[in-house]
Parts: structure tokens; sequence; C-alpha cells
């Protein structure tokens, strides 16, 4: 696609219960990160892709949250055993490296709701 | 923690009036963003600054950096009732790709 594509756009779950957020980036972006943001709030860093080095994870709030980037493209963001504090709009975004722009372009969010 | 704080959180003025919002941040930066948020989408990039620049126009948008008090600003000139968002700055941490963002200014522009 053309941009950066989020799924689900909504998603309601039990606390308790496992969720997997996905980020499918832009063709040819090598860098790919994962946001979280708090009605009304900024954007808190979770996670950062970039090709095959190790990620930076120092965002990520516990050992529940967790993250992978299959084939260098999709990535998929993992919440278990989720809490209502975990409640928030997850947004992905991805970069371009060559030549690197510095632009961010952004998904449009997957909007989790815990109950 | 955030690397950037913007100030005002909020600005409320009129259509045609101009409306200026700050950035500051904590670590040496190459570059600085602004970033621009409707309300429940995703963010739209508007204009980047290198640290080497101290002033860049993209149409209404005027931005200036002033590294040695590690801050910016963005100005938008003739403000319309469409510019009405959540405005963000963001900067890379410490010399890596990893972008920190402000807390950001939410902008109402009255018609």
């Amino acid at each position: 696609g053309a941009g950066v594509s989020q799924s689900p756009s909504n998603k309601v779950t039990e606390k308790g219960k496992d969720v997997e957020l996905r980020c499918d980036p832009i063709s040819g972006h090598t860098a790919l990160y994962w946001y979280r943001q708090s009605l009304g709030q900024g954007l808190e860093f979770l996670i950062y892709f970039q090709g095959n080095s190790a990620p930076d994870k120092s965002g990520l709030p516990s050992d529940r949250f967790s993250a992978e980037r299959t084939g260098g493209s999709v990535s998929t963001l993992t919440i278990q055993r989720t809490q209502q504090e975990d409640s928030a709009v997850y947004l992905c975004a991805s970069r371009y490296t060559a030549p690197n722009t510095g632009e961010l372009f952004f998904g449009e969010g997957s909007r989790l709701t815990v109950l | 923690s955030q690397q950037g704080e913007e100030d005002p959180q909020a600005l409320s003025i009129q259509e045609g009036e101009n409306a200026t919002m700050n950035c500051s941040y904590k670590t040496s930066i190459n570059n600085l963003q602004w970033y621009r948020q409707n309300s429940g989408r995703g963010l739209v990039h508007l204009i980047l600054i290198r640290s080497n620049e101290r002033e860049k126009h993209s149409g209404r948008l005027r931005v200036t950096l002033d590294t040695s008090k590690k801050s910016s600003s963005l100005l938008i000139t003739a403000s319309r009732a469409a510019d009405t968002a959540s405005y963000f700055c963001a900067t890379p941490f410490s010399g890596t790709y990893k972008y920190i963002f402000g807390t950001g200014t939410r902008l109402k522009v009255l018609a």
C-alpha cells in the first residue's frame, strides 16, 4: 500500500487477555517504530527496529510487552495479560533510511480498550 | 521520560491570527521535526530543521532552532480553522534514530 497500515483499527478486550497489533510499513522503509498515546497525552516511545540490527526495546513498559519484525517488513506488537492501564492508541511509524530523510510516516493507529 | 516539552499545552486563537508554539529538548540533536495530529488520527510530518540551520520556512510555517538554548519554535501565520490540531516536536535521542516526541500543543483556531 501507499502508506503505513495498522490493524485492527479498534480492539476491545477483557483484562487478562493477550492482544496482537499489526503494522505493515511502507515498502522499502527499513526503520520501524512503535509508540503509545494515552488519551490527550503525548507519544510514548516503545520500540524501534532498524534493518537487521537488534531492536531498541528501551521504551517497553513491562515484560508483558513484546514486538517482533519478520523479514524486515511487517511488525507485531504483543501485549500479554492486558491491564486497564494498557488502554491507549498504539501508533506505528516507518522511515526511509537510504537516503535518510529523517521523516517518520505514521499509520492511523490501533485503539486498544481493556475492560 | 519525555525528551521534548512543548508550551503552551493549549492555545486558542481567532482565524487570521498567528500561532506560536515552543519546544524544549534535553540532549544534543542533529535535527528537530514538527508533526501535526488531527483528533484521533496518525501524525503527519510538517517540517524538519537541521542543527546547522537557524530558521526554515514552508508555506505558512516558520520554524526556528536555537541549539544553545535547546529550543525550537513553530509559527503558523494567518491561521485557519483547518489548522486546529495538536502539534508535536520530535528529536532524535542522544545521537540515535530513536525519535522522542514532546507533550504537544493543542491548537484551536476559532472561525
